[in-house]
């Protein structure tokens, strides 16, 4: 079956720049998606097809995907950034919505 | 604006089944497709399926084929995700979620549904 692996958490000082990596295999022309799941809300995108910002998110996310690797990056953090994101892309063999493993982003 | 609104908690028994609805708002329903995607305690988001909600069509993970069904009223513009033969690996927070133009990407998404499966 088709993963994705991100690394568990990421801390990064407030103010500071954090990124999250998701690898997965033949990314080529896959789309990469993130989301911001936090407890007790509905989970929102924040990135679409790699680099595409939906309205009413801040200008301080931002995607790439460079080879196999896609980065969410995430500029000035602030405290209320603190979540969980996932990456997702859709797998084409057994048509399937995937998911990674997630990052939990910790704000010092 | 897109609002999914679900329904609330549910507890059921080891081999009961459970049914949730997802009522859309603030868009036109029958134009796009809804997915149900669900998150196990400490575990990654999991894909169930979908159904366009214009024609009824659906799509469901091999993993949960024959369990699940995936329905829509277009009259109350509402979602439904029906699974049976619950397990206790079952338990946890069910999402609907609206795709978006590009149809491979979840733009909305509704507030979550807990389901709790226990003796």
């Amino acid at each position: 079956s088709y993963e994705l692996t991100q690394p568990p958490s990421v801390s990064v000082g407030q103010g500071k720049t954090a990124r999250m990596t998701c690898e997965g295999t033949n990314f080529g022309s896959r789309g990469v998606h993130w989301y911001q799941f936090k407890a007790g809300q509905a989970p929102a995108m924040v990135i679409y097809y790699d680099r595409d910002r939906p309205p009413g998110i801040p200008e301080r996310f931002s995607g790439s995907k460079s080879g196999n690797t896609a980065t969410l990056s995430i500029s000035r953090v602030e405290v209320g950034d603190e979540a969980d994101y996932y990456c997702q892309v859709w797998e084409s063999g057994g048509d399937q919505w995937v998911f990674g493993g997630g990052t939990k982003l910790t704000v010092l | 604006q897109v609002q999914l609104l679900q329904s609330g908690t549910e507890v059921r028994k080891p081999g009961a089944s459970v049914k949730i609805s997802c009522k859309a708002s603030g868009y036109t329903f029958t134009a796009y497709t809804v997915h149900w995607v669900r998150q196990a305690p400490g575990q990654r988001p999991e894909w169930m399926g979908w159904v366009k909600a214009g024609d009824g069509n659906t799509d469901y993970s091999q993993k949960f084929q024959g369990r699940v069904a995936i329905t829509r009223d277009t009259s109350a513009t509402t979602v439904y995700l029906d699974l049976t033969s619950l397990r206790s690996e079952d338990t946890g927070v069910y999402y609907c979620a609206r795709a978006g133009n590009g149809w491979y990407e979840l733009a909305h998404w509704g507030q979550g549904t807990v389901v709790t499966v226990s003796s």
